[in-house]
């Protein structure tokens, strides 16, 4: 059972890059790392995917170093609305051969002005 | 990408009643899943909804409980069966297009409260 290690709060201020670390030590071989954000009573919000090296999209990017048991999402120039909760995916095999997603604790960012 | 509306958004409910919860989704899926958020804490897991067999549920939930429907690519209802306060929560349907990989989209989730 693939599980996530991360921080569970982290305080920055706006304008700072913002780095957060995901453990996954029991990642398989064709798992995807996946982050979401989710802000108070909406459901979490698809921020970034990746397998391996750097992914990058407009908002984020995800450092992913060779061995893959770790993650790192890298939020650049946070502002104010980047308040929220982050979780680090990884897929958790079914006995049907596909995918389920299990989250962690996921680590609770606030942006101070 | 995918829309999911649930409902109902919120709802009230007596203790030992029953609730269904209802999952659209605007566009064709292979998975759904159905979780559950408590106050603060993370989203936990109750099941994968299969399209026309059985669910597939998490340790910890059993279909007497929360049975759940998936008649085809685009729906599910999950219903909170005898329920009681700690069944208060929200409750989350969630799809994803492929089987093993991409995007996992989320409705805006279904608040209970068991009075």
């Amino acid at each position: 059972l693939a599980k996530t290690t991360q921080p569970i709060s982290m305080d920055s201020y706006e304008g700072q890059e913002v780095n957060i670390t995901c453990s996954h030590n029991n990642i398989a071989t064709n798992d995807y790392i996946t982050w979401y954000q989710q802000f108070p009573s909406q459901g979490p919000r698809f921020i970034i995917q990746g397998y391996k090296t750097k992914v990058t999209n407009e908002v984020a990017s995800l450092f992913i170093p060779a061995d893959r048991k770790s993650s790192t999402l890298s939020l650049p120039r946070v502002s104010l609305s980047d308040t929220a909760v982050y979780y680090c995916l990884v897929g958790d095999s079914l006995t049907s051969g596909t995918y389920k997603y299990i989250f962690g604790t996921g680590t609770r960012l606030k942006v101070l002005a | 990408s995918a829309v999911i509306s649930q409902k109902p958004s919120r709802d009230i409910c007596q203790r030992g009643t029953s609730l269904t919860i209802q999952c659209q989704v605007d566009s064709q899926v292979t998975m759904m899943f159905w979780y559950r958020q408590q106050p603060g804490q993370s989203l936990t897991l109750i099941a994968t909804a299969n399209q026309g067999s059985e669910a597939t549920y998490e340790s910890g939930f059993v279909i007497d409980k929360f049975p759940i429907s998936r008649p085809n690519l685009t729906f599910s209802t999950l219903t909170v069966s005898n329920m009681s306060p700690e069944d208060s929560s929200i409750y989350l349907c969630s799809a994803r297009q492929g089987a093993y990989t991409g995007e996992l989209f989320f409705g805006e989730g279904s608040r209970l409260t068991v009075l």
